[in-house]
């Protein structure tokens, strides 16, 4: 199986300040069909379901403010929050569409500090 | 925000059975993949299974295999998720998916508890 790992495992950030999370795959995740790396960010808060936020490493869903983006190829990847705001508060999950079974990382706390 | 109304769920023995359902909203269940996703207490998040549009394949987490089925009911706009065999390790919130890739559409999760 392919293993996500996501740093750090928690985060403290203060409101109007860049928030950067890390993800790293144990291997490639280039998908044959497009040459695109199959990485999904998602946001989790309490009491929702998660909510995608990034797919294709890079592209924003649908109504995902422009703060959010996702960058990175091979196995490194990141989430970053240009301008945090108190909403952002969560947690955050990578996750593999490559091959199945798909996985994710176990998660980063984003805080405000 | 929640795309689809989940149903089923609760407290179960050990070797007991459980269904839980997912109503889609907005979309129709035979015109996209699906998929279902579990997260333990404290656990990260867990792909369990997906099926394709037309419901020919599927495909399931070791962990649940032979144990869990997955259906549509394309008449009633329906997923399902069968489920026997049940385990203490799959106490768990059960979501629904849209997709099997990335997933964006999520029902607001059925919490399953297997407990003596």
């Amino acid at each position: 199986d392919i293993v996500m790992t996501q740093s750090p495992d928690s985060l403290a950030v203060s409101l109007g300040e860049r928030a950067t999370i890390n993800c790293k795959s144990s291997q490639t995740i280039l998908h044959n069909s497009n040459n695109r790396d199959s990485l999904a960010w998602y946001q989790h808060k309490p009491g929702q379901p998660p909510k995608l936020l990034i797919s294709w490493a890079s592209t924003r869903d649908f109504g995902i403010p422009e703060r959010f983006s996702g960058s990175g190829s091979g196995t490194d990847f990141t989430l970053t929050i240009s301008s945090l705001q108190a909403e952002d508060v969560a947690i955050y999950y990578c996750q593999q569409y490559y091959i199945t079974p798909y996985t994710f990382g176990q998660g980063t706390r984003l805080e405000i500090k | 925000q929640v795309q689809a109304v989940q149903s089923g769920g609760g407290l179960v023995k050990p070797g007991g059975s459980l269904r839980l359902s997912c109503a889609p909203s907005g979309f129709t269940v035979s015109d996209y993949y699906m998929s279902w996703v579990r997260q333990a207490p404290g656990r990260r998040l867990e792909w369990v299974s997906y099926i394709t549009p037309n419901g020919h394949t599927v495909d399931y987490a070791d962990s649940v295999k032979g144990r869990f089925t997955v259906s549509r009911d394309t008449t009633k706009n329906l997923l399902t998720l069968e489920m026997n065999s049940l385990r203490v390790e799959d106490t768990a919130m059960y979501y629904c998916t849209r997709g099997h890739w990335a997933l964006d559409s999520w029902g607001q999760g059925s919490l399953v508890t297997v407990s003596s």
